[in-house]
């Protein structure tokens, strides 16, 4: 079975801050894990994903993300906050399981910018 | 860019009445898939097709809901006697072989009486 863990589901940061929103997971089997964005009434954009190979891995928007499969964990993370990243950050994992892939998602994270 | 569109964006029912829910799938793409998102709740896997066949279905699709595909491009959700608690917001999304990058479409907010 797998499950993910979204610690914090509202973050707030000030425009030019570090964001970082936690992920942790749990999967029987290799993950492949995602993180999407969903800004109000719209629907779900790919940020970044991680298959195979590199453990950090870079998006779009300036985000990246790093596998660290000892903790168990895929935070995302940006250096530089933008007003227009305001938005819920859903993180999502999936895995080879009866060959199709369904994403398991988290309860998600709503990130505040504030000037 | 290709992108899967949905229809109809907002969609206001009675309870106990039929609802299906439309979407156009990227037209490579070889997988589709249902999730919803109740309300400050999280996006939950309802089903997956392919190769018009249900392969994959949560403990949420149960025999009130069905998909089809019924041409080359639609991809359909039915809800046969909509309860209050499915009222949601319904994605679809699809995906090409091989490939595990879901596209997702903009969502249909289903709201039940």
């Amino acid at each position: 079975a797998q499950s993910v863990t979204q610690l914090g589901s509202h973050v707030s940061v000030s425009e030019g801050a570090l964001v970082l929103l936690r992920c942790n997971y749990s999967s029987s089997v290799p993950p492949y894990l995602f993180w999407y964005v969903q800004y109000p009434n719209q629907g779900l954009q790919l940020l970044l994903k991680y298959t195979t190979g590199a453990t950090l891995v870079k998006g779009i928007n300036g985000f990246e993300a790093e596998f660290k499969k000892s903790e168990t964990s895929f935070h995302l993370t940006k250096p530089s906050a933008h007003m227009s990243d305001a938005a819920e950050y859903f993180c999502a994992v999936s895995g080879i399981s009866g060959g199709y892939n369904k994403l398991i998602f988290g309860a998600g994270t709503r990130l505040a910018v504030h000037p | 860019e290709p992108e899967v569109t949905q229809t109809p964006s907002h969609q206001v029912t009675q309870m106990g009445q039929e609802v299906i829910l439309r979407c156009v799938p990227i037209s490579n793409h070889l997988y589709f898939y249902w999730y919803r998102q109740i309300l400050g709740q999280k996006v939950e896997f309802l089903v997956s097709f392919y190769n018009n066949e249900i392969s994959e279905k949560s403990e949420i699709f149960d025999d009130q809901f069905s998909v089809e595909r019924p041409d080359g491009s639609n991809f359909t959700l039915k809800i046969r006697s909509t309860k209050l608690e499915d009222s949601a917001m319904y994605f679809c999304a699809s995906s090409e072989e091989g490939e595990n990058e879901q596209f997702f479409g903009p969502g249909t907010r289903l709201t039940v009486l």
